[in-house]
């Protein structure tokens, strides 16, 4: 069965940079765009943006240009998100998500990670 | 960037009643839009894709209409474990945009 195994909770301080791993599993991992949304505490769902699994291609959402990296390594079948100059309005829970068709870079998201809580305190 | 909009904020619905949710885009999207309901703790569970297909495993009790700019999400027959929060979500122009959010309640 599909499965996205992400890495544990983390705390940070302002300034620092997070990485987070996303681990797929049963299914072909290089058909299947990955992206990355997150959920600040009381907010909405927010897109961060993605990366082909194949290719290794990337695209952000503006807001996050510059401080984010999406790669990945094809002989884990792992995902990894780098989010640097942390901020306290970083705070939320980041999940990793498969697009639903394979091939598409966009599309809607069929299997999700666990969530990672991401804590930026001083 | 496409802004969905979401309303009501928040539904109040008996047991057995319909819920009917609404999600306005800016511009239009086809058929490009999903739903999600996302409790808290949980990762987001998808519902419909394409505007109207159900997912894997979803109940028949959950429908998606619409195109365009305008779009809806109904629950037939509501049921306690439907207390959630529900996201449209559109794929159709980049960046991807989710609306603001639904919460179901049980009145």
């Amino acid at each position: 069965q599909v499965q996205l195994v992400q890495s544990g909770a983390e705390v940070a301080k302002p300034g620092a940079s997070v990485k987070i791993t996303c681990k797929a599993s049963g299914y072909t991992f290089t058909s299947y765009s990955i992206h990355w949304v997150r959920q600040a505490p009381g907010q909405g769902l927010e897109w961060m943006g993605m990366i082909d699994a194949s290719g290794g291609g990337s695209t952000y959402a503006q807001r996050f240009q510059g401080r984010v990296t999406m790669t990945r390594d094809r002989s884990t079948s792992t995902v990894y998100m780098d989010l640097r100059s942390l901020r306290s309005e970083d705070t939320a829970v980041y999940y990793c998500t498969r697009v639903g068709i394979v091939g598409a870079k966009s599309a809607f998201f069929d299997f999700w990670g666990q969530g990672t809580l991401v804590i930026v305190s001083s | 960037e496409i802004v969905l909009t979401q309303s009501p904020a928040t539904l109040s619905v008996s047991p057995g009643e319909r819920a009917t949710l609404s999600c306005r885009a800016g511009q239009s999207l086809g058929t490009n839009l999903a739903w999600y309901q996302k409790k808290p703790g949980q990762a987001p569970r998808l519902l419909i894709y394409g505007a109207s297909t159900r997912a894997t495993g979803i109940p028949a009790r959950f429908s998606g209409s619409g195109s365009g700019t305008e779009f809806t999400l109904s629950i037939s027959s509501l049921q306690s474990e439907d207390c959630a929060v529900y996201y449209c979500q559109q794929n159709n122009t980049w960046p991807l945009t989710f609306g603001g959010g639904t919460m179901v309640e049980i009145k």
